[in-house]
């Protein structure tokens, strides 16, 4: 199993330019989730999404955008980057209700954006 | 949602035990407390999670305070390769709250050598 992949790995954006991180899960995850982490800080959920067709905010949902059309992907798009948005993105994906506490998140190895 | 408190930053020396504390005052009676860690330039790893009894597995052991309000995940002995940010998270069992997995901080371990 690959578990979660996301592309791009490394992007370097100009102010204003719009672009879509790619998130595929191979788990039949129900649950998926963007977060992102600033140098030196922890993670900040973005969004995230109970199964096909359903989102919700998280805690820095503002600047992005996502959708979630089938169980395996997850995109994140961007609208006119902004230099704040710079920061490392990471992909997860977690088990539906169910099977105790031994759910347990699967991250991907993150996609690191620079907004210059 | 339910929040945890860690320690910003712990020192070690390599192949001594090491005690990571985590508040979880809000605690509520179904949260899982699961730990994770997050090695340089890398996506975070389950380490190990529990709910009211104390646990083991092969990369630490988890031990839950009597009235759930903190726990400690404990290295036995800590290697170079276990310097990471820690996280602990709280992961209810289920209800709306279920998916929404917020972390905090986390905690900078330093092991040296």
């Amino acid at each position: 199993n690959a578990g979660v992949t996301q592309t791009p790995k490394f992007r370097i954006l100009k102010i204003g330019q719009s672009m879509t991180l790619q998130c595929t899960q191979d788990m039949n995850h129900n649950y998926m989730y963007w977060y992102r982490q600033d140098p030196g800080m922890g993670l900040k959920l973005i969004y995230y999404s109970v199964g096909a067709g359903i989102t919700d905010k998280g805690e820095v949902p503002n600047g992005y955008n996502v959708s979630r059309s089938t169980t395996e992907d997850f995109p994140l798009r961007l609208e006119l980057a902004a230099p704040s948005q710079t920061s490392v993105y990471f992909c997860a994906s977690f088990p539906r209700q169910g099977h105790g506490g031994a759910n347990v998140l699967t991250f991907g190895a993150g996609s690191r954006l620079t907004v210059l | 949602d339910a929040k945890t408190t860690q320690p910003n930053s712990m020192e070690s020396n390599e192949e001594e035990p090491v005690h990571l504390p985590c508040n979880h005052s809000t605690i509520s009676g179904t949260d899982y407390i699961h730990w994770y860690r997050q090695l340089p330039s890398q996506g975070p790893e389950y380490v190990i999670h529990g709910l009211t009894s104390n646990v083991n597995n092969r990369m630490a052991s988890l031990a839950i305070a009597e009235d759930r309000k903190s726990s400690t995940l404990i290295l036995h002995r800590a290697t170079l390769r276990d310097a990471a940010v820690y996280y602990c998270i709280l992961r209810p069992a289920g209800g709306t709250s279920y998916g929404k997995l917020t972390f905090g901080q986390g905690t900078i371990l330093t092991v040296h050598p």
